[in-house]
């Protein structure tokens, strides 16, 4: 059974670029959300979707945007980069919205580099 | 505004002992609590979890402990095992609603053999 897997693993760009992440849920899970982890500290929530719907999102700037697809993977868009984008970006998925958290699988992460 | 802390970013100890993981909130809208153990180049998986109607719950080697009126958890591992090193975060959340989670920045620790 494949867990949550994100690709890239690494990814470097330059600041301005645009970039696209991917994720594809545990088998099962029909809900994905995207934290960005920056050094030093913990998982920030970015975006969740469900129902090929944004259904919550954190404290980010519209240049951070996603999608999710009727397979259920998803993407995160992020334009007209920044260094301070520079980050771990973790995928996790979940079957359904309305558990508190300790039903999230991570992916490992795609780690963006923004020179 | 970190909303979740954890105000040890590491901790050493012998193997066999007792570990304690201390994390604080301030958010009083967190009713559900919880510990997420990360290894190096893997993502969080989840550890333990705790409700807010509850001030301890135990599985195995780990017990959370909640103290609601000072908005104060704690991971106790007994005892610890070379295999537990790695970064915990503390996290909470709102439950009735989707899954936003508030992490802390993590307490690395070490067991040493």
């Amino acid at each position: 059974d494949a867990g949550v897997t994100q690709s890239p693993t690494h990814l470097i760009k330059t600041r301005g670029q645009q970039v696209t992440l991917r994720c594809s849920p545990k088998s099962g899970h029909d809900t994905v959300s995207w934290y960005q982890q920056a050094l030093g500290q913990g998982p920030q929530f970015i975006f969740q979707y469900y129902e090929e719907e944004e259904r919550q999102r954190g404290n980010f700037p519209d240049r951070f945007s996603g999608h999710q697809f009727p397979n259920y993977s998803s993407e995160l868009n992020v334009n007209a980069l920044l260094l301070g984008d520079s980050a771990l970006y973790l995928c996790a998925s979940s079957l359904g919205v309305g558990n508190v958290g300790e039903k999230l699988f991570f992916g490992s992460g795609t780690q963006l580099s923004v020179l | 505004d970190q909303q979740v802390k954890q105000n040890s970013p590491s901790l050493s100890v012998q193997e066999g002992r007792i570990s304690i993981l201390n994390c604080d909130y301030t958010n009083s809208m967190f009713d559900y609590f919880l510990w997420y153990k990360k290894y190096p180049a893997e993502g969080p998986t989840f550890l333990i979890s705790i409700s807010s109607i509850k001030d301890k719950n135990e599985d195995g080697r780990f017990t959370v402990f909640l103290n609601k009126s000072a908005k104060h958890l704690s991971l106790h591992i007994v005892p610890s095992q070379p295999g537990d090193s790695a970064v915990y975060f503390c996290a909470a959340s709102v439950s009735g609603g989707y899954q936003k989670v508030t992490f802390g920045t993590g307490t690395k620790l070490q067991v040493i053999p």
